[in-house]
């Protein structure tokens, strides 16, 4: 069984950029979730996704945005980097429906905007 | 809104002793979950365990424990025997019993747990 997978590991973006973080959920999950980990905190809820549609979001701006595909799978898009959207990207995967509520966490992706 | 507060930054244990990390939560639900993550430096968020609210019982999984305290809004977790792989940042987090959008986890803001040889 393979686990969450997160691509790219690192990546370095300047200010007014635009970035797209990848997230591959874990087989048979169909329930994805995205976090930022800013250096010293704790994660932070961005969004969530279930069956491809947006399905509960936290307290962060429209430019921060997501898709999940059919094989459920996940895109998170950030338009305008800021300096302080440099921080660690979590992506978890669950299966809710299917009695597998917990979430499993990828390794992340460290955004750096500089 | 619901709150997780770690009030430890930091604490170390000898190897082979016992430690306690200490969680508080703040919440209007009488159902819910709680969680304690570890993540080493490799990243990874790992499940260390879990308490479902509607449990009188603590919650165990080899040498760690919790204490759930329900009216007191605490849930702290134990851990025996300390090994040096048990050295990370532990989180606490916080999540509703329902499905949908309450499956967001709310976060402390962790507890860096070092191990002494």
């Amino acid at each position: 069984e393979t686990g969450v997978t997160q691509s790219p590991t690192h990546l370095i973006k300047t200010r007014g950029q635009q970035v797209t973080l990848r997230c591959s959920s874990q087989s048979g999950h169909n329930t994805v979730s995205w976090y930022q980990q800013a250096l010293g905190q704790g994660p932070q809820f961005i969004f969530q996704y279930y069956r491809e549609e947006e399905n509960g979001r936290g307290n962060f701006p429209p430019r921060f945005s997501g898709l999940q595909f059919p094989n459920y799978s996940s895109e998170l898009n950030v338009n305008a980097l800021e300096l302080d959207d440099s921080a660690l990207y979590l992506c978890a995967s669950s299966a809710p429906g299917r009695g597998l509520d917990e979430q499993f966490f990828g390794p992340g992706t460290r955004l750096t905007v500089l | 809104a619901q709150t997780v507060t770690q009030s430890q930054p930091e604490m170390s244990v000898q190897e082979a002793e016992t430690v306690t990390l200490s969680c508080t939560y703040d919440t209007s639900e009488s159902d819910y979950y709680l969680f304690w993550y570890k993540q080493p430096p490799s990243r990874q968020m790992i499940l260390v365990i879990r308490q479902e609210a509607y449990k009188q019982q603590n919650a165990t999984e080899n040498r760690f424990s919790v204490n759930f305290q329900k009216a007191a809004k605490s849930f702290s977790l134990k851990i025996s025997d300390s090994q040096l792989g048990d050295a990370a940042m532990y989180f606490c987090a916080y999540r509703e019993s329902s499905g949908g959008s309450n499956y967001k986890l709310t976060f402390g803001k962790g507890t860096l747990l070092t191990v002494n040889p």
